[in-house]
């Protein structure tokens, strides 16, 4: 079965803590996507990987960090310095072309104790 | 600055009450417009992608449309499996990495 796999479900932080949250897929994707979603708001791009060991920002960078060292994952660090860590986060991934589609994964929902 | 907005942000349908979701944009350049299906505390479904004006297309009860400055999503007969928030987004030609801007979502609700 082909598709995004994202690990945990639920993930508790307490402050000052760094996590980590996992994204594989196995559709041969070069492109991969992070997300985050809060209440009443459009999803949030964080960074986007075109390409294996090459990452770039997205709109809100800050306080996150990726790498980018498997086609298939693409994990995404929640650092100490993000100041408003508690959200939905999504990661998603496409072939890579031109107005090729994004397909998602089922989500981590991350709260900060 | 892209942007997206979706409205209304609620609708509360009766079975078989046929209604449509507005998504307006504002791009420099329209690359695609997608829509998604989102259930409660699930990631996104692809449903639709849009590339030019006049562009229609459809699934079981969901037909979107696309103009110049908007795309629709019109549900005909809902059911209350199609309870869910429906998100929109656009794709700009300058966009880097294929970035999506998505708009805020519709939460639509089908009571039996």
């Amino acid at each position: 079965d082909g598709g995004i796999t994202q690990s945990p479900k639920y993930l508790f932080r307490k402050e000052g803590q760094n996590v980590t949250l996992s994204c594989e897929q196995n559709l041969n994707h070069d492109a991969m996507y992070w997300y985050r979603q809060d209440p009443g708001q459009g999803l949030r791009l964080i960074y986007y990987s075109q390409i294996v060991n090459d990452f770039q920002k997205g709109d809100i960078a800050e306080g996150y960090s990726v790498s980018r060292e498997k086609k298939e994952s693409f994990p995404l660090t929640v650092t100490s310095a993000q100041k408003n860590p508690t959200a939905f986060y999504l990661c998603a991934s496409s072939i890579g072309q031109i107005t090729d589609t994004q397909y998602f994964g089922p989500g981590t929902r991350l709260t900060v104790l | 600055e892209d942007q997206v907005t979706q409205s209304p942000e609620a609708l509360r349908l009766q079975e078989g009450e046929s209604s449509s979701l507005n998504c307006s944009y504002t791009v420099s350049g329209l690359r695609g417009l997608f829509w998604y299906r989102q259930d409660p505390g699930k990631g996104p479904e692809f449903l639709f992608t849009l590339y030019s004006a006049g562009e229609e297309k459809e699934k079981e009860r969901l037909k979107a449309t696309l103009t110049k400055k908007e795309s629709f999503l019109h549900i005909t007969a809902p059911k209350p499996e199609d309870s869910a928030t429906y998100l929109c987004a656009v794709q700009p030609i300058k966009a880097a990495g294929n970035k999506l801007t998505f708009g805020g979502g519709t939460r639509v609700l089908v009571k039996p």
